[in-house]
């Protein structure tokens, strides 16, 4: 059960975009398409923004995007915004033996 | 609106037992499997056990396998989660959250978190 892999921090000023990516193995992120990404601001709960790889829930903006490639998952952050700046994490289905998986976790900065 | 409620946290021994609530309204809580969350301080999330819609099926991540025992009550919609023996590591913010629907495995919502310390 070990955690799926992301970068510790990436930073970008207003209006750039991020890309956050989120390495896990065949048995989770590359066998299934139940990836899903939540932002988590200081000391507030997790929010869901991407779930089945690139689907949006109402009233996230489209500037968050989600893709995967074989076994790593990525979020996009297009037209950073000040309250983009938040903890990002990854997370995928693991399989009957591992029901979910969490990322390491991104600390998005916009500088 | 959905609305997740834990209870039950504060300080507790080593060694000592608790029990977390999760009072659940707006939605129809005997139809989604629901889930409990943790974060130590200062760190990640991590997965910590599940139970399906019906309570026929449970999983617990390693870490707390055989120490604790997720329920839910259906009548009242209310997640439950009994730790024993615990120890300093799971000292943490301990959210539940509810599934999207089957076919998603995200969690759509989530409770505030209760925090629990071990010392």
């Amino acid at each position: 059960q070990s955690a799926l892999t992301q970068p510790p921090s990436v930073s970008g000023s207003p209006g750039q975009s991020v890309t956050i990516s989120c390495t896990g193995t065949t048995r989770d992120v590359g066998g299934y398409n139940y990836v899903s990404w939540y932002q988590q601001h200081s000391g507030k709960a997790p929010k869901l923004i991407i779930y089945g790889v690139t689907k949006r829930p109402s009233g996230v903006p489209d500037r968050f995007s989600g893709s995967k490639s074989g076994n790593t998952a990525s979020l996009t952050i297009s037209g950073l915004q000040p309250d983009d700046d938040a903890d990002y994490y990854c997370c995928s289905y693991g399989g009957d033996n591992t029901w979910r998986l969490f990322g390491t976790g991104t600390k998005v900065t916009v500088l | 609106e959905v609305q997740l409620v834990e209870s039950g946290g504060g300080l507790v021994q080593p060694g000592g037992s608790l029990r977390l609530s999760c009072s659940a309204s707006g939605f129809a809580f005997s139809s989604f499997a629901m889930h409990w969350v943790r974060q130590a301080p200062g760190k990640g999330l991590e997965y910590v056990s599940g139970i399906s819609h019906n309570g026929g099926s449970t999983y617990y991540a390693d870490s707390v396998q055989g120490r604790f025992i997720t329920s839910r009550d259906n009548s009242k919609s209310t997640l439950y989660l009994q730790m024993a023996s615990l120890r300093g590591e799971d000292t943490a913010t301990y959210f539940c959250a509810k599934e999207h629907s089957p076919i998603t495995s995200a969690f759509d919502s989530w409770g505030h978190g209760t925090l629990i310390t071990v010392s």
